[in-house]
């Protein structure tokens, strides 16, 4: 398996509702990123989870709240957010070492009301 | 400072010509890494190429290839015999230092290839 999948593909919320974006590898990677994209823009890195433990937060507001169960999965608590919110949220993952690429996840287009 | 930069406007580019993709980079950490992505317009984020700084010759994959001209902080993207299916944005980055996991990613250029 050398992908990663993501779910939903689209989500549309509320400005009160909680909802979470959910993100699997199965490549054996230690390294796990959130990425927020706006359109004709390049990916802002968010979060990123080395061996299971939060290693970079990007002063991202405490609305988004990431989650990493395991090794394989990478979950983004979402709750109270603001329209400009929408965006497409990608995930990545690599090895862990230095100089690897890192793969990403098709994303997930999400519209705040 | 621009870590990364990418200047060109969107680009038109017949089917079966090759197309080369301007990226110049800023560091000065003697240890990084460049990629090249490509995003087409379903979003998913698609690995085409790496160098690395020590690396003494171009990185080749398929019809990919990557200029690498280090005095001059180069490293453009070579697509030979384009394709429809290349139609897509594509984005530079680097990542600075060994064991780094931050990649920093340039503004991106669309490619549109025509037939």
């Amino acid at each position: 398996d050398t992908e990663v999948t993501q779910t939903p593909k689209h989500l549309v919320m509320g400005m009160t509702n909680k909802k979470s974006l959910k993100c699997e590898q199965h490549m054996g990677h230690r390294a796990m990123y959130w990425y927020k994209q706006k359109a004709k823009k390049p990916p802002e890195l968010m979060f990123v989870y080395s061996y299971e433990k939060l290693s970079i937060n990007e002063s991202v507001p405490s609305r988004f709240s990431p989650e990493c169960p395991n090794s394989s999965l990478l979950n983004l608590h979402l709750h109270a957010l603001q329209p400009e919110d929408s965006a497409l949220y990608l995930c990545a993952s690599s090895p862990g070492q230095a100089n690897n690429e890192q793969f990403f996840g098709p994303g997930t287009r999400l519209t705040v009301l | 400072a621009q870590k990364i930069t990418q200047t060109q406007p969107g680009m038109f580019v017949q089917e079966k010509e090759a197309v080369t993709l301007d990226c110049t980079y800023d560091t000065s950490d003697p240890s990084y890494g460049l990629f090249w992505y490509k995003q087409p317009s379903s979003g998913e984020m698609i690995f085409l190429i790496y160098q690395g700084s020590y690396d003494q010759q171009n990185a080749t994959e398929g019809r990919y290839s990557l200029n690498f001209q280090k005095a001059r902080k180069s490293a453009n993207l070579v697509i030979s015999a384009s394709q429809l299916g290349d139609s897509a944005m594509y984005f530079c980055a680097m990542r600075e230092g060994y064991g780094n996991n931050r990649l920093a990613f340039g503004k991106g250029n669309q490619v549109v290839v025509i037939p």
